[in-house]
C-alpha cells in the first residue's frame, strides 16, 4: 500500500508571496491531519480534516493559512501572503485503523520563506 | 509547563548499551501514547503504542505511568542504526497529536 506523499519536498519563496503545499494521503482514509514544525519546536498540530469537512482547525496560525480537501481526497494547504515565520517543516498525516490513533506521516514540504 | 516534555539530550551511548528516556505529559486526561522516531530531515515514524500494562517490541520496551503522568522508552544492544531522535507523543483525545521536542540518541561504535 503507498503511503502518504507529499508535494513539493521543498519550497523557496519570497516573503509576499503564495505557496500551495499539497498532500495526498493513503487512498480510502478519511481522516487527514496537517501538523508544522517550526526551527527550534516541537511538531505542532495545525488541523484535521475528516473527509472534505475540517473537524479541527484550532491549530491554525492566522487567517493566512487556507487548507482544503475537495472531495475528500487530496488536500492542499496555501499560505497567502507568506511571511518569515512560515519558513519549516509542514507535514501531513492520515490515521491508521488501530484503536489509539497511531498516524503515519508523509515525507514533509520544507518551506524556506525569504 | 509545556505538554509534553523530554530530555533534549543528546544521549551518547556506545553500540550494545541500554539506555533510556524519559517523558512527562501535562494533560491528566491523555488517551493514547507513542514514541515516534525521526531521522534528520525525515518525517517522523511511528516506534510503538504504548500501551497501560506496558509493552515490548524486540529490543524496544515503552511503559506508562498515568498517575504520575510519565513514558519511559528502553532501548537494548543499541545499533548503530538506532541513532535517531525519539519524539514522545500523546493524544488528548481530541485525536490530534501533541509531540515533545524529541530527544537525541547517537550511537558509536
Amino acid at each position: 500500500e503507498a503511503g502518504v506523499t507529499q508535494f513539493p519536498s521543498h519550497s523557496v519563496i519570497e516573503k509576499g508571496q503564495t505557496v500551495t503545499l499539497r498532500c495526498d494521503p493513503i487512498s480510502g482514509h478519511d481522516n487527514l491531519y496537517w501538523y508544522r514544525r517550526v526551527m527550534g519546536k516541537e511538531i505542532k498540530f495545525l488541523l484535521h480534516f475528516v473527509k472534505e469537512s475540517k473537524q479541527d482547525e484550532s491549530g491554525m496560525p492566522n487567517n493566512r493559512f487556507l487548507a482544503e480537501r475537495t472531495g475528500g481526497t487530496y488536500s492542499t494547504l496555501k499560505v497567502q501572503p507568506a511571511e518569515l515565520e512560515d519558513s519549516g517543516v509542514y507535514f501531513c498525516a492520515n490515521a491508521g485503523s488501530g484503536r489509539y490513533n497511531e498516524q503515519f506521516f508523509g515525507p514533509g514540504t520544507r518551506l524556506t520563506v525569504l | 509547563r509545556k505538554e509534553v516534555e523530554q530530555d533534549p539530550g543528546p544521549f551518547n551511548v556506545p553500540e550494545g548499551a541500554t539506555v533510556a528516556f524519559n517523558c512527562t505529559y501535562s494533560n491528566s486526561a491523555s488517551q493514547s501514547f507513542f514514541w515516534y522516531r525521526q531521522d534528520c530531515r525525515k518525517e517522523p515514524k511511528l516506534l510503538m503504542s504504548v500501551y497501560s500494562s506496558g509493552n515490548e517490541d524486540g529490543r524496544f520496551t515503552a511503559q506508562l505511568n498515568r498517575a504520575s503522568q510519565y513514558i519511559s522508552l528502553l532501548i537494548r544492544d543499541s545499533k548503530l542504526s538506532d541513532s535517531a531522535t525519539y519524539l514522545c507523543v500523546v493524544n488528548q483525545g481530541y485525536s490530534t497529536l501533541t509531540f515533545g521536542k524529541g530527544t537525541m540518541l547517537l550511537v558509536s561504535p
